[in-house]
């Protein structure tokens, strides 16, 4: 059983490049939420989406910060023109829950290891 | 404002000891409250949900309780084992889209 795979595990790039961030989410799973994470803090949340919508998107930055879901393919957390403090380890999780359900076992989420993006 | 305070500082006990570490929560109604433990590196891993009409759940060595009124979990783990050593993220469910983490705890369990 394959978990949650993200790529790239490391990324650097300099001011003003494009990032781009990968997710494919656990087989049978068809939502996916991108968290966050500075050092020593807590894992912020950026999005949730399913399978070609976007269901809540308020942790994400109006700017610059764009993520898609595509009926084929993995998840994409894109970000543009990256400033230094887009440093940062960004994490993807999956969940089996499925439109409408409220069974508290589907919101256990499963996270993958993390890509560490460096802006220099 | 609404916040999840966990225990800033390390927590350092010896082998064989039972572990406590706390997530105080201000402002929120969650619908129920996750653990999680994280290595240096790597992703959160679900250890265990506890609903708010639970008080205590239990998996192996490990324990939480749910306190709605006090608006704390508190989060046990018995004999515990240099393995044991991590972060311990709390995260709380709204019942909607978002799941919300505190910072985390660390702990060091030394042999």
């Amino acid at each position: 059983n394959a978990g949650v795979m993200q790529n790239p595990r490391h990324l650097v790039r300099r001011r003003g490049q494009e990032a781009r961030l990968r997710c494919s989410p656990m087989k049978g799973h068809s939502h996916v939420y991108w968290y966050r994470q500075l050092p020593e803090e807590g894992l912020k949340f950026m999005v949730y989406l399913q399978k070609e919508n976007i269901i809540d998107e308020s942790g994400m930055p109006k700017e610059r910060f764009s993520a898609e879901f595509p009926k084929e393919g993995p998840s994409i957390l894109r970000i543009q023109q990256v400033v230094r403090g887009d440093s940062a380890a960004y994490f993807c999780a999956s969940s089996p829950r499925t439109s409408g359900g409220q069974s508290l076992i589907q919101e256990t989420q499963y996270f993958g290891p993390g890509t560490r993006l460096l802006v220099l | 404002s609404q916040k999840i305070e966990q225990n800033s500082e390390a927590l350092n006990i010896q082998e064989g000891k039972t572990a406590t570490l706390t997530c105080n929560y201000t402002n929120y109604s969650p619908a129920y409250l996750q653990w999680y433990r994280q290595d240096p590196g790597r992703g959160p891993v679900f250890l265990l949900l506890i609903r708010e009409n639970e008080k205590e759940k239990r998996k192996e060595r490990l324990k939480v309780t749910f306190d709605t009124t006090l608006k704390q979990s508190l989060f046990h783990i018995t004999a515990s084992q240099p393995a044991d050593s991590a972060t311990y993220l709390c995260a709380l469910g709204t019942g909607g889209f978002k799941t919300i983490f505190g910072a985390g705890t660390r702990l060091f369990v030394k042999a």
